[in-house]
């Protein structure tokens, strides 16, 4: 079966623009996570949502939010780009909610210029 | 607050020789314990967790609630184990979200 997606691979923007990540789980899995991946801070968790609503959410500001859709894709806004926003956005897609096996995807290489 | 320390972010060894990545914890719980590998240019995987206690691809990690550790083991290293390996923790009302630490750098000379 087709594992995690994630749209785009690449992305520029300038910084006080606004981005928008696309994340298509595993058929049938209801559980999405999105995490942000540095060099300095390795791998931090964003927010994670189950059947359309957001469970937990990180130490991240408010400038980031998410959403899930009925067919479980979920999305990730982040508003006003700072340079340090820069980062590999990687989502997990999970069939229960427990983080027994976390599938990932290969990720959006977000640049802020 | 849960935390996860992978003490060496390098790690170098030769074909053949024993390797052990190192993984302590902080959890005030019964957390769930895996083991992520990342290849170069491929995505983050799942390599084994704790509660399976099985091998996989001759690695090997138990886990060790005294020491609030799990260590990754593996008796004899080859090169196609180069890779990076993230320890990561989740805990009984953590969802599916994971804690990963910093990760270390195996790389297996010939």
């Amino acid at each position: 079966k087709a594992g995690v997606t994630q749209t785009p691979r690449y992305l520029i923007k300038t910084r006080g623009q606004q981005v928008t990540l696309s994340c298509s789980p595993i058929s049938g899995h209801r559980s999405v996570s999105w995490y942000q991946q540095t060099p300095g801070q390795g791998l931090q968790f964003l927010f994670e949502y189950f059947s359309e609503t957001q469970r937990n959410k990180g130490n991240f500001p408010g400038r980031f939010s998410g959403r899930q859709f009925s067919n479980s894709r979920s999305e990730m806004n982040v508003s006003t780009l700072e340079l340090g926003d820069s980062a590999l956005y990687l989502c997990a897609s999970s069939s229960r909610q427990r983080a027994t096996e976390a599938f990932f995807g290969q990720g959006t290489r977000l640049t802020v210029v | 607050a849960q935390r996860v320390t992978q003490p060496e972010k390098l790690l170098s060894v030769f074909k053949g020789a024993p390797v052990e990545l190192k993984c302590n914890y902080s959890y005030s719980g019964s957390p769930e314990l895996f083991w992520y590998v990342q290849y170069s240019r491929q995505r983050l995987q799942l390599l084994l967790r704790h509660i399976s206690r099985e091998s996989i691809k001759g690695f090997t990690a138990d886990l060790n609630k005294g020491e609030t550790s799990f260590h990754l083991k593996k008796p004899f290293a080859q090169e196609e184990d180069s890779a990076m390996y993230y320890c990561a923790l989740s805990g009984p009302t953590s969802g599916s979200r994971l804690t990963f630490g910093e990760g270390t750098q195996l790389t297996v000379n010939p």
